[in-house]
């Protein structure tokens, strides 16, 4: 079963407007991690953002936000004002502790394309 | 400070052969991670090593295998390279205590097999 869902497989956004990409996850965890990364198309892994699932209020890192909802188990990243750099693949990941250890688990990702 | 160091950036192997993908860190960090992305496709975990002498399979671990002797160094080796192994591996590390600390990836080994 996948353990994290993103359904949008590429999204168009105007410029300056904002996007909402899509995050659903699944742990029976109580205590696990969720990150947004963006990967431009130069390959590298750029983090944006994180939300600790027993963090009360949603995260937000300049005009980038998570929406939580827990008990939907969704983390979706709202991208405020977009802009042309912001054009890039978008994975979500969740930390999970299994055992004694703890591993970051991908997305399939959202391609984000940003119109002028 | 050079954060995560993957070594080569690029190779082409032929089916058969066996190559060691390096990484090394120097961040002092326990947790050290491989992830293979294929083609427009998210990250799947290979292997990762929760401190030096330990390590442990990931969702995808056929085909390679990996050892972690020092806090710093955590190759990956590829035995007998099939062409279902073309993809960019992807070398991270962490911290293993719960909260945002940091995993930090390496640039990327793009590797071909023909």
């Amino acid at each position: 079963a996948q353990k994290i869902t993103q359904t949008q497989p590429g999204m168009f956004v105007q410029e300056k407007e904002a996007v909402t990409l899509d995050c659903t996850y699944d742990t029976s965890d109580p205590s696990y991690g969720l990150f947004w990364y963006k990967q431009p198309s130069s390959g590298e892994m750029i983090f944006l953002i994180y939300q600790g699932s027993y963090d009360q209020q949603n995260a937000t890192e300049g005009r980038y936000s998570l929406n939580f909802q827990k008990a939907r188990k969704s983390a979706n990243l709202v991208i405020s004002a977009s802009q042309l750099g912001d054009s890039a693949m978008y994975f979500c990941a969740m930390r999970e502790q299994m055992d004694s250890s703890y591993k970051l688990i991908f997305g399939s990702g959202t391609r984000l394309l940003v119109r002028p | 400070n050079a954060g995560v160091t993957q070594t080569p950036k690029f190779r082409i192997l032929k089916i058969g052969q066996s190559m060691t993908l390096q990484c090394a860190q120097d961040m002092n960090h326990n947790y050290m991670y491989w992830y293979r992305q294929d083609p427009g496709m998210g990250l799947k975990l290979i292997y990762y090593s929760v401190g030096a002498g330990i390590t442990d399979k990931g969702e995808v671990p056929n085909g390679y295998n990996v050892s972690r002797s020092t806090t710093e160094d955590f190759p990956l080796r590829l035995e007998l390279a099939a062409p279902s192994q073309t993809s960019v591996y992807f070398c991270a590390s962490s911290y293993p205590l719960g909260g945002n600390y940091g995993y930090t990836f390496g640039s990327g080994t793009r590797l071909t097999v023909v």
